[in-house]
């Protein structure tokens, strides 16, 4: 199975700042990478597929990077709605494998 | 739009097969894409647990493959997922979700399980 390493597991922002998340996978993923983002008691909604692209409806604060074993997300100003835990899935191989998640929350 | 709903016992014992549907609207399940099931265990490790296919093939995780079953009845637009001989490491939350190419792109709301005596 790939392996998913998600770093860091907490982040605490201010507003408006700039973070970023990442996640190693164990072998190349050939930018087959989507991040997720899930609020407290609720389904998880898509942020970025394929790396870098941006879903429909997702403000542009959001973007993806990356390629072969490393990935990021960045949220360029963080804003209060964004609280919440972030997690990426690789979409390369069966079985299909998470990141640990980060936990985000506004300092 | 599209809307996925899981339903199912909260509490299952040791031993025991976990039982769960998923009550999809907005969308025939035979139209396309693959129904998948998605858990979230306490902790927030989550593990890809297998799809049916539009056309009702499967596909498991090979980790779960010797316990578990997802089935479908088209009529009601519902899929289903079995899990047998559950313990305590089987306590999680279940999640059902429309699987595109790659990934999910609509997911339900989850519905957590506890495996307890």
């Amino acid at each position: 199975d790939i392996q998913m390493t998600q770093s860091p597991a907490s982040l605490s922002a201010s507003l408006g700042e700039t973070i970023s998340i990442e996640c190693r996978a164990s072998e190349d993923i050939y930018s087959n990478l989507a991040w997720y983002q899930q609020k407290s008691g609720k389904s998880p909604q898509l942020l970025i597929y394929a790396a870098n692209r941006l879903q429909d409806g997702v403000p542009s604060r959001f973007s993806g990077s990356g390629s072969g074993t490393q990935y990021s997300l960045k949220i360029s100003g963080m804003q209060p709605e964004d609280e919440g835990d972030y997690f990426c899935l690789q979409g390369s191989k069966f079985p299909r494998t998470f990141g640990g998640g980060t936990k985000l929350e506004l300092k | 739009e599209i809307q996925l709903q899981e339903s199912g016992p909260g509490l299952v014992k040791p031993s025991q097969s976990l039982s769960l549907t998923c009550s999809v609207t907005g969308y025939t399940i035979t139209s396309g894409y693959d129904w998948s099931w998605i858990r979230k265990f306490p902790g927030n490790k989550m593990e890809w647990m297998g799809y049916i296919s539009n056309s009702g093939s499967t596909n498991y995780n090979p980790s779960l493959k010797i316990r578990i079953s997802i089935t479908r009845d088209t009529s009601k637009n519902q899929f289903f997922l079995q899990l047998n001989s559950v313990t305590t490491e089987d306590t999680a939350t279940y999640y059902c979700a429309r699987w595109g190419r790659r990934y999910p792109h609509y997911w339900g709301q989850g519905v957590m399980v506890t495996v307890s005596s």
